[in-house]
C-alpha cells in the first residue's frame, strides 16, 4: 500500500493567516492527489483533486500543488470557517490511502 | 442539486453483518462510481472499496476482501455496502462518496453522504 504523510499533524494559526500543509507519499502517485476538509462531527468536504485542481464551489484561498511524492495544501487569508481537520489522499492505485490528517486550529 | 442520502445508525452483535445504503440523486447514476470509506471514532479515512455501476464491477481493499460487498441497484440509483464478521474495531462511520468517472481520467471523489454510524457491541 501506499503511505501517504502528512505535516504537521497539527498547527495552530490566526484569522488572516496563510497556512501550508505537506503530504508526502510513499511512491509516486502521477498526481492523482486529493485534499479533504472535515469539520467536528461532519462529512468530509471535498476540495481538490489532480493535487492542483479546485473542486466546484470551493473558493480560491485553497490552492493545491506539487508532483511526484511531495505535494502541498495552500489556505490564504483564514477565516474562522477553515479551522478544521484536512486529509490528502492518494487515488492513484488500490488501495487507496488518505494521510492521519492535519488539525488546524485557532492560536 | 446532487445528495448522497444513507441508511441510519445500526447497533448490531459481534460476528452479525450490517448494509449500509447510499441513495444517490440530482445526477446520472450509472455516470459515476461510488468508494466507501470508514472512520473509526477519533481516527482518520479509510478506504474499503468502490463499485462501478454501469459495469457492476466492485474493488474492495485487501483489508477488507471476503468481509465486504460493495454493490449497486441501478434501477434505485443506490449503491450499498454490507460488511460482515463484525467485530468491535468496525464500529466506525460509514461514507459513501461519489467518483466523477470521465472518459481518460482517473475518477476522483466529489460529493460525500452523510455517514451512518455502525456501532458493533456485544
Amino acid at each position: 500500500d501506499i503511505q501517504m504523510t502528512q505535516s504537521p499533524s497539527s498547527l495552530s494559526a490566526s484569522v488572516g493567516d496563510r497556512v501550508t500543509i505537506t503530504c508526502r507519499a510513499s511512491q509516486g502517485i502521477n498526481n492523482y492527489l486529493a485534499w479533504f476538509q472535515q469539520k467536528p462531527g461532519k462529512a468530509p468536504k471535498s476540495l481538490i483533486y489532480a493535487a492542483s485542481s479546485l473542486q466546484s464551489g470551493v473558493p480560491s484561498k485553497f490552492s493545491g500543488s506539487g508532483s511526484g511524492t511531495d505535494f502541498t495544501l495552500t489556505i490564504s487569508s483564514l477565516q474562522p470557517e477553515d479551522f478544521a481537520t484536512y486529509y490528502c489522499q492518494q487515488y492513484d492505485s488500490y488501495p487507496y490511502t488518505f494521510g492521519q490528517g492535519t488539525k488546524l486550529e485557532i492560536k | 442539486q446532487v445528495q448522497l442520502v444513507q441508511s441510519g445508525a445500526e447497533v448490531k452483535k459481534p460476528g452479525s453483518s450490517v448494509k449500509v445504503s447510499c441513495k444517490a440523486s440530482g445526477a446520472t447514476f450509472t455516470s459515476y462510481t461510488f468508494s466507501w470509506v470508514r472512520q473509526a471514532p477519533g481516527q482518520g479515512l479509510e478506504w474499503m472499496g468502490r463499485v462501478i455501476p454501469i459495469l457492476d464491477i466492485a474493488n474492495d481493499a485487501p483489508k477488507f476482501q471476503g468481509r465486504v460487498a460493495i454493490t449497486a441497484d441501478k434501477s434505485t440509483s443506490t449503491a450499498y455496502m454490507e460488511l460482515s464478521s463484525l467485530r468491535s474495531e468496525d464500529t466506525a462511520v460509514y461514507y459513501c462518496v461519489r467518483e466523477v468517472a470521465v472518459a481518460g481520467v482517473v475518477p476522483y471523489f466529489d460529493y460525500w453522504g452523510q455517514g451512518t454510524l455502525v456501532t458493533v457491541s456485544s
